[in-house]
């Protein structure tokens, strides 16, 4: 059964501070693996989408890695901001049947 | 905005009403989905529609029922719902079925109560 697992559940960090989001997945064959951000009450946003070949890509302060042998990606946030708090979903789909799986999320929460 | 516009942003109903959620999408995409997302609970698919056709119903209760009459619309019918299904719906767009691949477009969700 194709599973995506992600920690920690939750994170609470100080503004100004860094901090890394994990995804370990089992989905096969892989397709691409992304990254949303979730903001209380809203819809999911895209922050990254990462391809087989890719093993890191930016969206500002936002830099994803993806190491498909070990089959796990990071999510790492620079210079957190208090609108950083959010839930970030990690989302990894096959190739076949083009299916998703969703990981739980990790809630960030940032402290002034 | 991101080009998937849901209505209405907040809904309460009562167990005995009836009510829809609408969805709009304005990219050219074929697919669209329904989500359902509890209070601290990950996403759950619901119903999966390409080109208008439903190809994925993730044995959900028929007191929702889906409507898709074109590529770029999708309903949310609701009947005699439990206050266990308050819970946020996200309405989804995607290129293709398969294209499902190359990510989704959500919505901002329509917050359900029942009362």
């Amino acid at each position: 059964k194709n599973q995506v697992e992600q920690s920690p559940q939750s994170l609470i960090i100080l503004e100004g501070k860094n901090c890394t989001l994990q995804c370990n997945y089992t989905v096969s064959p892989f397709s691409n693996l992304r990254w949303y951000k979730q903001d209380t009450g809203r819809g999911p946003v895209s922050l990254t989408i990462m391809t087989f070949s890719e093993n890191t890509k930016s969206n500002g302060r936002y830099t994803a890695t993806l190491d498909a042998d070990t089959k796990q990606s990071s999510l790492h946030i620079t210079a957190s901001q208090l609108s950083d708090s959010a839930s970030y979903i990690c989302v990894v789909s096959e190739t076949n049947a083009g299916k998703s799986t969703f990981g739980d999320g990790t809630t960030l929460t940032v402290k002034p | 905005e991101t080009g998937v516009t849901q209505t209405p942003r907040h809904l309460v109903m009562g167990m005995t009403n009836k009510k829809s959620l609408k969805c709009e999408q304005h990219l050219g995409h074929n697919a669209m989905y329904w989500y359902k997302q509890s209070a601290k609970k990950p996403l759950e698919l619901m119903f999966v529609y390409n080109f208008k056709e439903q190809t994925e119903n993730n044995s959900v209760p028929s007191r929702f029922s889906p409507e898709c009459p074109n590529s770029s619309h999708l309903f949310l019918h609701l009947h005699t719902l439990q206050p266990e299904d308050s819970a946020l719906y996200l309405c989804a767009s995607s290129q293709g079925d398969r294209g499902r691949s190359f990510g989704y477009t959500f919505g901002s969700g329509t917050r359900l109560t029942v009362v």
